[in-house]
C-alpha cells in the first residue's frame, strides 16, 4: 500500500512569490492534514480537510490556504511568501473524519525562501 | 493549556540500553497520545499510541507508560539499537472536539552508540 505522497520534494522561491504544495493521501483515506515543521518550532498544525471541506485551521495567517479535490488529494497554497515561511511542510492523512483516527505522514516538501 | 512539553531535548544511549523520553500535558481533556519517529529527510512515522484508560501499552521493544493523575506519559525503548537513532515526538489531542489537530512536543533527538 502506497503511503502519503507529497510533491515537490524541494521548492525554492523568493519573497513575495506564491508556492503550491501537493499531497496524495493513502488510498481510502478521506481526511488530509497539513503541518509546518520549522526549525526550532516543532510541528505546528496548519489545516484539516475532509470530504472536500476545510474542517479546521491553525494559528496561521490567511495567506496560507488550500483545498481538497474530489479524489481526496490536496494542495496547500502559500501567498506573499516571507522568509519565515521556510520550513518542511508535512501532509498527513487518516481513514475518515475524527480526531481519534491515526494520522500518517508523508515525507514533506522542503520550502526555502530566498 | 494546549502545550505538550517533551524532555530531554537530546539523548545518548549505549546499544542495548533503555531510552526514556518523557512528555507532560496540561489539558485534561486530551485523550489520545501518539508517538512518532522521524528519520532525517523523512516524515514522522506513527510508532505507538495510547489512551488514558490504560496505564501501559507495549509493542515490541517500544512501551508507552501513562500516568493520568500526573498528566505525564513516556516512551521506553528497550534494548536500544543504532537503527533507533532518530527524532521522537510525542503528541496529544482531544478526540471529542474533532479538531483534527495533533499538538506535538518539541522532539527528542536520540543517538544510540554502537
Amino acid at each position: 500500500e502506497a503511503g502519503v505522497t507529497q510533491s515537490p520534494t524541494h521548492l525554492i522561491k523568493t519573497r513575495g512569490q506564491q508556492a503550491t504544495l501537493r499531497c496524495s493521501p493513502i488510498s481510502g483515506h478521506t481526511s488530509v492534514y497539513w503541518y509546518q515543521q520549522a526549525l526550532g518550532l516543532g510541528l505546528q498544525f496548519l489545516l484539516w480537510y475532509d470530504e472536500g471541506e476545510e474542517r479546521n485551521r491553525g494559528n496561521f495567517p490567511p495567506r496560507f490556504s488550500g483545498r481538497q479535490f474530489p479524489n481526496y488529494s490536496s494542495e496547500l497554497n502559500v501567498n506573499a511568501l516571507e522568509l519565515e515561511d521556510s520550513a518542511l511542510y508535512l501532509c498527513a492523512s487518516s481513514l475518515f473524519y475524527g480526531s481519534n483516527q491515526p494520522q500518517h505522514f508523508g515525507d514533506g516538501t522542503r520550502l526555502s525562501i530566498l | 493549556q494546549q502545550q505538550v512539553k517533551q524532555s530531554p531535548q537530546s539523548l545518548i544511549v549505549q546499544k542495548g540500553g533503555i531510552s526514556i523520553i518523557n512528555c507532560a500535558y496540561e489539558n485534561t481533556a486530551f485523550d489520545y497520545f501518539p508517538w512518532y519517529q522521524q528519520f532525517p529527510g523523512k516524515g514522522p512515522a506513527l510508532l505507538i499510541a495510547i489512551r488514558p484508560d490504560v496505564s501501559e501499552k507495549k509493542e515490541g521493544r517500544f512501551t508507552i507508560s501513562f500516568n493520568k493523575s500526573a498528566k505525564q506519559f513516556s516512551l521506553h525503548i528497550m534494548d536500544s539499537q543504532p537503527g533507533d537513532s532518530a527524532t521522537y515526538f510525542c503528541a496529544a489531542t482531544r478526540t471529542d472536539s474533532n479538531t483534527g489537530k495533533l499538538i506535538f512536543g518539541q522532539g527528542t533527538t536520540l543517538q544510540v552508540k554502537p
